[in-house]
């Protein structure tokens, strides 16, 4: 069963950069039907995401987010990254990596498995 | 970005009720609409994929409908565990997007 779990610093400075890590275990990262994503939830509120990758580095991101965002892939540690740059205290969330899956030859792609989230908080 | 809008924000019910939760895109979506559960602390869950699929393992009292810009979610007889928020999601395009989350709340 495919499961993935997030790792990182809790608590971030202002300013400075956010990085977390999604660790994919029970299958490969390296999977021609999946985009590997990152979502944030800040505390009583929705869900928003950030952006993902495919496994051979394609990304697509939040326009939102996109000047601070970096995600990359580690095919030979089954990990994916997260790295968000200049950190207020408005990035204060729970950081939650998924699987964006498809099957194929169905278009249509759905979040699933969700990782347990890690929360972060920026202090200044 | 493509507007997520869910209706009603939040909801109070009884067991064994029957509920529906309404979403509609800002554009037309053809059926790419997910609805996901979420309880507190948890990560949320995915229940309908594609508008209508039951994703393997939910309980048969949930179904999804519609398509273009008007989705349901309906859960058909609600059960102690069901009381959770729900999200809908489109992945019609990038950037991916959520509806603000309807709270289904005991009566």
């Amino acid at each position: 069963q495919l499961q993935l779990q997030e790792s990182g610093p809790g608590l971030v400075k202002s300013s400075e950069t956010l990085s977390l890590t999604c660790t994919v275990s029970g299958g490969s990262i390296s999977s021609s039907s999946y985009y590997w994503g990152w979502i944030r939830q800040p505390p009583g509120k929705g869900l928003e995401w950030i952006g993902s990758i495919f496994w051979i580095g394609n990304t697509n991101y939040n326009p939102s987010l996109k000047s601070r965002v970096t995600i990359s892939v580690d095919t030979s540690k089954n990990q994916f990254s997260l790295k968000l740059r200049f950190v207020t205290a408005a990035d204060t969330a729970v950081y939650y990596c998924a699987r964006e899956e498809q099957q194929l030859p169905s278009p249509y792609t759905w979040l699933d498995p969700w990782g347990h989230g890690t929360l972060v908080t920026v202090s200044s | 970005d493509i507007q997520m809008t869910q209706s009603p924000s939040s909801l109070s019910a009884s067991m064994g009720d029957r509920v529906t939760i309404t979403c509609r895109p800002s554009q037309t979506i053809s059926r790419y609409l997910n609805w996901y559960q979420q309880k507190p602390g948890k990560a949320p869950k995915l229940l309908i994929y594609a508008a209508s699929s039951l994703q393997s393992g939910v309980p048969s009292r949930f179904s999804g409908s519609g398509s273009g810009t008007d989705f349901t979610l309906t859960i058909s007889s609600l059960q102690p565990e069901d009381f959770a928020t729900y999200y809908c999601q489109q992945s019609y395009s990038t950037p991916r997007t959520f509806g603000q989350g309807t709270k289904v709340e005991i009566k």
